[in-house]
């Protein structure tokens, strides 16, 4: 997988705004920018995906620069539930059936 | 939506030892799924793709011996953690990817700790 760098960690008032950031610039002209999180002491969870145009979804909003060197993760409305280790992970088409490679990812921080 | 549970959530075991975590897809069949460890404060790290009806894959620096993974149906696999040492202690993470689809789905892990 092509690689990404994130900040190591990121800090947000809760119901404030919060844009993670993705730097890629190696990435293929067909790979997607995915988005997972894992919340303390738990799995990943899958937040969104996206190839070229920006994406939404109930989690999360996915803003992807117009040369997808960078991209962006947005959360509308930070709450305590979402402090949490965000990764993004660039990842061929159609390979579902191959493993995630996590880097180390943002941790988030969500201050009451 | 697609789940995958594992069992047990924690486990303490004497050094010596051997462990085994269960990984189950619900609702879904699966017949590739990922064995992932964690260690404090790390990333995860991919272990063994766990292959139904064939044998695991295993990545680099990885005992196979040590870390038996056997997928027995469409829905299970299992990682067997053998003669296990404080060092193994680990949270350690299993992962299914929907069939046709792109994303795959986490485990909620075991942790694992071994006196």
């Amino acid at each position: 997988d092509a690689k990404t760098t994130q900040p190591n960690s990121m800090e947000s008032n809760e119901e404030e705004p919060v844009h993670l950031p993705c730097n890629h610039s190696t990435i293929s002209g067909t790979d997607y920018i995915h988005w997972y999180r894992q919340l303390p002491s738990q799995g990943p969870e899958y937040v969104i995906h996206g190839l070229t145009s920006n994406v939404n979804n109930r989690m999360a909003s996915l803003a992807i620069a117009e040369d997808r060197k960078s991209s962006t993760l947005i959360l509308h409305r930070a709450t305590l539930r979402d402090a949490a280790v965000y990764y993004c992970i660039l990842r061929p088409p159609l390979s579902g059936n191959t493993p995630l490679v996590f880097g180390k990812g943002t941790r988030l921080s969500v201050i009451a | 939506g697609a789940v995958v549970s594992q069992h047990p959530s924690r486990v303490i075991c004497k050094s010596g030892t051997s462990v085994k975590i269960e990984c189950r897809s619900l609702d879904f069949q699966a017949t590739t799924m990922f064995w992932y460890r964690q260690f404090p404060k790390q990333s995860l790290m991919l272990m063994a793709t766990s292959n139904e009806g064939s044998k695991a894959t295993y990545e680099q620096g990885v005992e196979k011996d040590k870390f038996l993974i056997n997928h027995a149906s469409l829905t299970l696999s299992t990682l067997t953690v053998t003669s296990a040492h404080p060092e193994d202690s680990s949270f350690y993470i299993c992962s299914a990817p929907l069939p046709g689809g792109e994303t795959q789905y986490f485990g909620p892990g075991t942790r694992l700790l071994v006196l």
